[in-house]
């Protein structure tokens, strides 16, 4: 199993330039995550999926968009690109089980995208 | 809004030493905990996973506990080794476990 891939692993944009980041996970999971990495402020919530088709806005949602047309790929978009959104992009996936009323949820994370908007 | 604090920020050991990183979040209603591990440039990697209603979680040299009631968590690494040398993060859950929190996390060197 691969786990969980990103593409492209490095990119460099101009302000105003738009892009798409691609997230893909082998491992049959229900949710997926994208999260961004500055440094000395951990890692943040973009948005999150709990199933293909659905989506959900995280901590810092805006300039960003979101799509989960299939269960293994989750697209995270960025419109009109700002300095603001240079970054270490994450995506995760977990699988979630109910048991005994208890939620076992273990997220596993992608190598990331090293982001650069000039 | 929940908040993550790792104590220290920054951990220089001579190999074999036992250490103990920090970890305190100030919304106790969490319903797990997840620590990981990254190296420089990569992703991160799932240490171990503790649930609301567990206080601990061992494997193999690491140990993490749990007191959910004062929002704190600790990650104990036994007889340190240079390829533990890492970032540690601490990651309280909330929602359901669909909203990890991160804190900036504690940069491990261990010295040869």
């Amino acid at each position: 199993n691969a786990g969980v891939t990103q593409t492209p692993k490095f990119r460099v944009l101009k302000t105003g330039q738009s892009m798409t980041l691609l997230c893909a996970q082998d491992m049959n999971h229900e949710y997926m995550y994208w999260y961004r990495q500055d440094p000395g402020m951990g890692l943040r919530l973009i948005h999150y999926s709990v199933g293909e088709g659905t989506t959900a806005k995280g901590e810092v949602p805006d300039g960003y968009n979101v799509s989960r047309l299939k269960k293994q790929n989750f697209l995270l978009g960025l419109e009109s690109a700002a300095p603001s959104q240079t970054s270490v992009y994450f995506c995760a996936s977990s699988y979630s089980i109910l048991r005994d009323r208890v939620n076992y949820n273990e997220q596993f994370f992608g190598p990331g995208t090293r982001l650069t908007v000039l | 809004k929940q908040e993550v604090t790792q104590i220290p920020a920054a951990l220089s050991v001579p190999e074999g030493e036992n250490l103990v990183l920090n970890c305190s979040f100030t919304d106790s209603a969490i319903y797990n905990l997840q620590w990981f591990r990254q190296d420089p440039g990569k992703g991160l990697t799932s240490l171990l996973l503790i649930q609301s209603s567990q206080r601990e979680q061992t494997s193999g040299r690491l140990n993490a506990s749990l007191d959910k009631s004062s929002g704190r968590s600790t990650l104990y690494i036994a007889a340190s080794q240079p390829g533990d040398s890492a970032t540690y993060l601490c990651a309280p859950a909330m929602e359901y476990g669909n909203k990890l929190v991160f804190g900036a996390g504690t940069i491990l060197r261990v010295k040869s």
